[in-house]
Parts: structure tokens; sequence; C-alpha cells
């Protein structure tokens, strides 16, 4: 079947250090990969995007790394502040498709 | 913001009513997804509005239907609403006939059936 999973369900780190919530997926036709972040109660938000012709992308203290070889995709935020305590999801999408499928969610909280 | 909207943002029905949620997408946008959300899961995929047709559907009965306007903006019908149709749906706006597909999505509206 196909599915986007994510490893861990739930991160807790200290402000300041350097997060990173990884997300696999099974279907190796995805070309594009979003990382949405989800505060309660708020729709999803963009966080960066990168398409399966690249391995990494680099944002504002955020960095998506794309292992095709092993169907996996991170996110990583460095320094992490307290305002990113949020649900992380990671999306993929088929060439073929306009839809994405989303995993369940990565939580992350943020100790001050 | 995105600048995708969405009204109501909150709605309570019971069993077997009849609902409509509303989106405007992200100007310059001309397409619109609609997902629903349960509770602790990541978004499903109901069905996606382009050119004012339906353009590709997840698994969902045909109780779910949609519309898109003229305008870009689009409405979710569901009818017979049932005690599982409680989430919150959520909108996306992107655009169609260019390389990037990114989605941009709406603050959602919650529905909770009795």
């Amino acid at each position: 079947g196909e599915s986007v999973g994510l490893h861990l369900p739930t991160l807790s780190v200290q402000e300041g250090d350097n997060s990173i919530i990884n997300c696999a997926y099974s279907n190796s036709a995805s070309d594009y990969f979003i990382w949405y972040k989800q505060e309660s109660g708020k729709g999803p938000q963009f966080i960066i995007d990168i398409r399966s012709n690249m391995d990494k992308r680099q944002g504002q203290r955020v960095t998506v790394l794309l292992n095709k070889t092993v169907k996996h995709l991170s996110l990583q935020i460095a320094a992490t502040q307290p305002g990113d305590s949020a649900v992380y999801f990671c999306a993929e999408n088929r060439n073929t498709g306009n839809q994405f499928y989303f995993g369940t969610g990565t939580s992350l909280t943020v100790i001050p | 913001e995105t600048g995708v909207t969405q009204s109501p943002t909150h709605l309570i029905k019971t069993r077997g009513q009849q609902v409509t949620l509303r989106c405007s997408s992200q100007s310059g946008h001309n397409t619109v997804s609609w997902y629903q959300q349960a509770l602790g899961q990541g978004p499903q995929f109901i069905f996606q509005y382009y050119r004012e047709e339906e353009n590709g559907r997840g698994n969902f009965p045909p109780r779910f239907s949609g519309l898109q306007f003229p305008n870009y903006s689009s409405e979710l019908n569901v009818n017979a609403l049932e005690l599982d149709d409680s989430a919150l749906y959520l909108c996306a706006s992107s655009f169609t006939g260019g390389a990037i597909k990114t989605q941009y999505f709406g603050p959602g509206t919650r529905l909770l059936v009795l």
C-alpha cells in the first residue's frame, strides 16, 4: 500500500537546540514533497518543499533532506524556539496525481 | 497568512443534515483542494476542483460533493451527515498550469455532527 509515515510521533527539545523530524514514504513515484507546520486550531502552514531531483534544500532556520534510495525525508530546525512547538507533517505528491498524501504527524514540544 | 479563507469557522449539525462549507482561494491561484482532518490524524484528500470541474477524488462517498465558481472559489457539500464526519475541513489553494504544485491551506472549518 501507499503510506507516508513518521518515525517519531512526539519530540521534545530544549530551546536553542536543533530539531530533526523524520518521515518515511513508500511510493517511489513521488516527486515532490512539502513540510507543513500545524499549530493547534489552525490550518497547515507551508514551511519548505523539495523536488525529487534535489537531495537538500535550505530555508530560514530549516533544512529538508531527501534520500530517495531509502525513501526518507527529514526536516531540520536550527536553534529551535518555543514558537516552533506544533505538529509537523510531511506530504508527498506523485507527478501523475494532484493530491497530497499526509502522514500522521510529529508533535514537537520546545522546552524553554 | 496565505490569503486562503474559509467559512464558517465552526459549525454544529445533527446526523442526517446537510452542510455547505466555503473557500476562497489565494489571489493568482486557480485550483482548490479539499481535505478532511480527523482529530490526531493527517489531512485526507477529498477532491480537487480546477476549471470548475472535479479534477481528482480521494476515497470519499458520493455524498461528499463540491463546486468551483468562475472566481475560483469553491464549496464543499456533505449530505446525510454521519457522526464520523466530525472533523476539521481544510481547503488548499494552488495553481495548475505551471511547474509549482504547492498547496496553501486555509484555517479550516471545524464541523461537529451530533
